[in-house]
């Protein structure tokens, strides 16, 4: 969707460094989401946002952090802690609620130099 | 949690044949399934959902079949296409937390 930009679309990252992903939205989506896609598997849920000011850890948020100081922006911070992180990362949002599709930006493939 | 299993992991179609992805969820108050196409290295992109009041949804070719009491959805592609071919993913969710929890995807290659 043209309403959901990620950024940058290739990030490499240096042993010991943290890097942050950017993820924004202008369709007014108060839900926002973020996935780690492997290759050959499916999408887990690293954090999400039901509001601003407001987060919680989805299955596997050791070694990311996030924050939602505005409801167009929910940026997440790939630690040093995340020992693996090359992976292809994907920001969600939705309007929230019962049976709300979650629509998809293009992505940020993140790798270890 | 919710466990949602998907098979098979790769499908290879004739163009023109049907093809069929099945999933199996296992939280019986989930209610909400939605089926994503990811063509490779781009984002995932709804194709279809249902609704656990309604048993089955068509849109042209596509249709999905959900089955409460086995607790497992499907998707139905007729008339395949090479364009069909990419990753599908099926979820489930509930309530209003909007949670999705993803199979781990097909790949449907369809030959011409």
């Amino acid at each position: 969707d043209g309403g959901i930009t990620q950024s940058p679309k290739y990030l490499f990252r240096k042993e010991g460094q943290n890097v942050t992903l950017s993820c924004e939205q202008n369709l007014n989506h108060d839900a926002m989401y973020w996935y780690r896609q492997d290759p050959g598997q499916g999408l887990r849920l690293i954090y999400y946002s039901q509001i601003v000011n407001d987060f919680q850890k989805g299955d596997i948020a050791e070694g990311y952090s996030v924050s939602r100081e505005k409801k167009e922006s929910f940026p997440l911070t790939v630690t040093s802690a995340q020992k693996n992180p090359t992976a292809f990362y994907l920001c969600a949002s939705s309007i929230g609620g019962f049976g709300q599709p979650q629509h998809f930006g293009d992505g940020t493939r993140l790798s270890i130099l | 949690g919710e466990n949602v299993e998907q098979h098979p992991s790769t499908l290879s179609v004739q163009e023109g044949d049907s093809a069929v992805i099945k999933c199996t969820y296992s939280d019986s108050a989930s209610n909400y399934f939605p089926w994503y196409k990811q063509e490779l290295g781009k984002r995932p992109q709804l194709i279809i959902d249902i609704r656990s009041n309604v048993g089955e949804k068509k849109d042209q070719r596509i249709a999905v079949t959900l089955n409460k009491t086995a607790k497992h959805f499907s998707l139905h592609i007729t008339e395949t296409q090479p364009e069909d071919s990419a990753v599908y993913f099926c979820a489930a969710s509930r309530g209003n937390f909007n949670k999705f929890y993803f199979g781990s995807g097909t790949k449907l290659n369809v030959k011409p």
